[in-house]
């Protein structure tokens, strides 16, 4: 059983190119998070989808960043015209579906580092 | 936001040493996880807490989620090599919601 899948591994992008991170969750999954590493710090949760819906994007900034999950393929994460601050590692994590109010956990895949140039 | 409160930042401890850390909240979460991180890598399971006052054991790895569930605590006992890596606390207030992190505890093992 494969686990959660991210690609590319490392992308570097010039300021003002977009930038496409690619996420597929482990098998049985149907629950995708998307969270953001900056150097020596700790996750910050970005956004929360389900298959065609997003559930919470609270933590996404407002401008230049996007995400999906379409009923086939990956989830995507999208950052339009690219900044030097974006620069940092995305991770994508993937949970089951449970019955509400039971535990449940998240796996994280290896991360995409972007460099914006 | 929330904030976890994750100490120490780092640590430096000879092979075959115990190890501790622990985070503290300021709010109530009802799901606790301790993960490893490899340079390079992504976060790594080592340990899912799910009820208050639960101690749970992974090999030589022992955590506990607190009894006021504002926190959890991890402990490694006789620590190896292999045990270096940055260590993270994550909080979880219900299903299918999001993980809060700590900032981290960087582990270092001298042989």
């Amino acid at each position: 059983n494969a686990g959660v899948m991210q690609n590319p591994r490392h992308l570097v992008r010039r300021r003002g190119q977009e930038a496409r991170l690619r996420c597929s969750p482990m098998k049985g999954h149907s629950h995708v998070y998307w969270y953001r590493q900056l150097p020596e710090e700790g996750l910050k949760f970005m956004v929360y989808l389900q298959k065609e819906n997003i559930i919470d994007e609270s933590g996404m900034p407002k401008e230049r960043f996007s995400a999906e999950f379409p009923k086939e393929g990956p989830s995507i994460l999208r950052i339009q015209q690219v900044v030097r601050g974006d620069s940092a590692a995305y991770f994508c994590a993937s949970s089951p579906v449970v019955p509400s109010g039971s535990p449940d956990t998240q796996y994280f895949g290896p991360g995409t580092r972007l460099t914006v140039l | 936001g929330q904030q976890l409160n994750q100490s120490p930042q780092s640590m430096f401890i000879q092979e075959g040493e115990d190890v501790s850390m622990n985070c503290t909240s300021s709010s109530i979460f009802n799901t606790w996880l301790w993960y490893k991180q490899d340079p390079g890598e992504g976060p790594v399971l080592l340990i899912a807490l799910y009820k208050a006052g639960e101690l749970t054991s992974n090999g030589r790895l022992t955590a506990q989620f607190g009894i006021t569930r504002k926190d959890s605590f991890l402990n490694i006992s006789a620590s190896i090599p292999s045990d270096v890596g940055i260590y993270f606390c994550a909080g979880k207030r219900t299903s299918g919601s999001r993980l809060t992190f700590g900032e981290g505890t960087q582990l270092t093992v001298n042989p």
